[in-house]
């Protein structure tokens, strides 16, 4: 089994939709919770980050965590075609915070 | 102020061969990490240099090694070259305290024929 499960997906939606992208775990030490943009052939790019449990909102994304489900998500408001890219969870636990274990990733496509 | 930058972009080589990708960590970063990722996968943690020196491993082989420089950036170095090296790999930096937020490159992809 690994550390971190995400469904790769593929996820479409309309413009405009709220889109819900999730990731379970199973190392009850993770403690750092990571979401990234990955568009096509370019390096992943750091969108949201929270420490331990409870919600964090930036803009129009808002990252979830629930630490006795082993249970994260990132909620998008108000699509954009701009945002159809692959979306990477990300975690690390105390001690070991430089180590990111990684989901698989989901492809997200927003369709105008 | 630049990002993490990589060199060189695409790098096309042969089983058996030897390769060194290049990494220049985001201005103020001291920490650099390197990862792996495989097509239609997430990135997988090779390692991490601070102080010129290796801090922490993957489950990589010693075939992968790497080196950072006084002026923090990093060198990978993979020998003996396998099909199965083909990936895009990344190079991070953060500082090594706030390792948790780290920046990437654009990345190497490296194909092994």
């Amino acid at each position: 089994q690994k550390e971190v499960e995400q469904d790769p997906g593929p996820l479409s939606v309309p413009e405009g939709a709220i889109v819900s992208l999730n990731c379970t775990y199973s190392n009850s030490a993770f403690q750092y919770f990571m979401w990234y943009r990955q568009y096509s052939r370019k390096g992943p790019e750091l969108l949201m980050y929270t420490y331990s449990s409870g919600n964090k909102e930036d803009g129009r994304f808002t990252a979830q965590v629930d630490k006795s489900s082993k249970y994260i998500s990132l909620f998008i408001r108000d699509s954009q075609p701009s945002d159809s890219a692959t979306y990477l969870c990300a975690m690390s636990a105390p001690g070991n915070t430089g180590k990111l274990i990684f989901g698989q990733g989901t492809t997200l496509q927003v369709k105008p | 102020d630049a990002g993490v930058t990589q060199s060189p972009t695409h790098l096309i080589k042969t089983r058996g061969q030897q390769v060194t990708l290049r990494c220049s960590p985001k201005s103020g970063h001291d920490t650099v990490s390197w990862y792996q990722q495989a097509l239609g996968q997430g990135p997988q943690f090779i390692f991490q240099y601070y102080e010129e020196e290796e801090r922490q491993r993957g489950n990589f082989p010693d075939r992968f090694s790497g080196h950072q420089f006084p002026n923090y950036s990093s060198e990978l170095n993979v020998n003996a070259l396998l099909l199965g090296d083909s990936a895009l790999y990344l190079c991070a930096s953060s500082l090594v305290r706030g390792q948790e937020t780290q920046y990437f490159g654009p990345g190497t992809r490296l194909l092994v024929l």
